[in-house]
């Protein structure tokens, strides 16, 4: 089925430890996003690539990075975690041409 | 850049009651793609509808419907015959049309959301 993987659903995590959230699409889409949603905020916008090998910050890029080494994968990286990065995190992926949006189901990460 | 605000926080209807949730949005572009989204508890993120901004005819899908109003930059979503299962967070957001290529993620915003909640 086409579509984005994240990986893990959820995970713990101790404050200090670095982390890898996983993101994969196959639809060949060229645009993907971080997102993570917090109650109140909203979706807010981590980092985002447009093409592979290039990405961008967004409105919350510090703690984490980001590679695009490949159209498919897109992975978010926290070097090393905080308490308030806890929240849910949503990998997307847009065909803007075509006008379309795909999510994954999303992480919830817990920092401890 | 593209802003997105949906002004309700929290609604609440009765089960079968009709229920309106308001978004409107700032930009400077021509050409774009408006979506609601639906998350219940799953949080999940399901697409309920999505308009083409150079489209007039506002879109439909079963229950769902939409008032756009581009002058305006209004982009309401109209639930009829509210169910239980309506209960969700509801996200409206904006794509910009096209190939990305001046760089920026601004091609896409969200609103905040609105909490609704389909009471028995």
């Amino acid at each position: 089925i086409a579509g984005i993987t994240q990986a893990p659903t959820s995970q713990i995590l101790a404050a200090g430890r670095r982390m890898t959230l996983r993101c994969t699409q196959d639809m060949r889409h060229n645009a993907m996003y971080w997102y993570r949603q917090d109650l109140g905020l909203g979706l807010r916008l981590i980092h985002y690539s447009n093409t592979a090998g290039t990405t961008g910050k967004g409105e919350v890029p510090d703690g984490y990075s980001v590679s695009r080494a490949n159209t498919d994968d897109f992975p978010l990286t926290l070097a090393s975690a905080v308490p308030s990065q806890t929240s849910v995190y949503f990998c997307a992926s847009s065909d803007r041409a075509a006008g379309k949006l795909f999510f994954g189901s999303g992480t919830q990460l817990s920092v401890l | 850049a593209q802003t997105v605000t949906q002004s309700q926080p929290e609604m609440s209807v009765q089960e079968a009651e009709t229920v309106t949730l308001s978004c409107t949005y700032d930009t400077s572009e021509n050409n774009y793609y408006l979506f609601w989204y639906k998350q219940p508890p799953s949080r999940q993120m399901i697409l309920v509808i999505r308009q083409e901004a150079y489209k007039q005819q506002n879109a439909t899908e079963n229950r769902f419907s939409v008032n756009f109003q581009k002058a305006a930059k209004s982009f309401s979503l109209k639930i009829s015959d509210s169910q239980l299962g309506d209960t969700a967070m509801y996200f409206c957001a904006f794509m910009k049309h096209g190939i990305n290529s001046g760089g920026g993620a601004d091609g896409l915003t969200f609103g905040k959301g609105t909490h609704l909640i389909i009471q028995p």
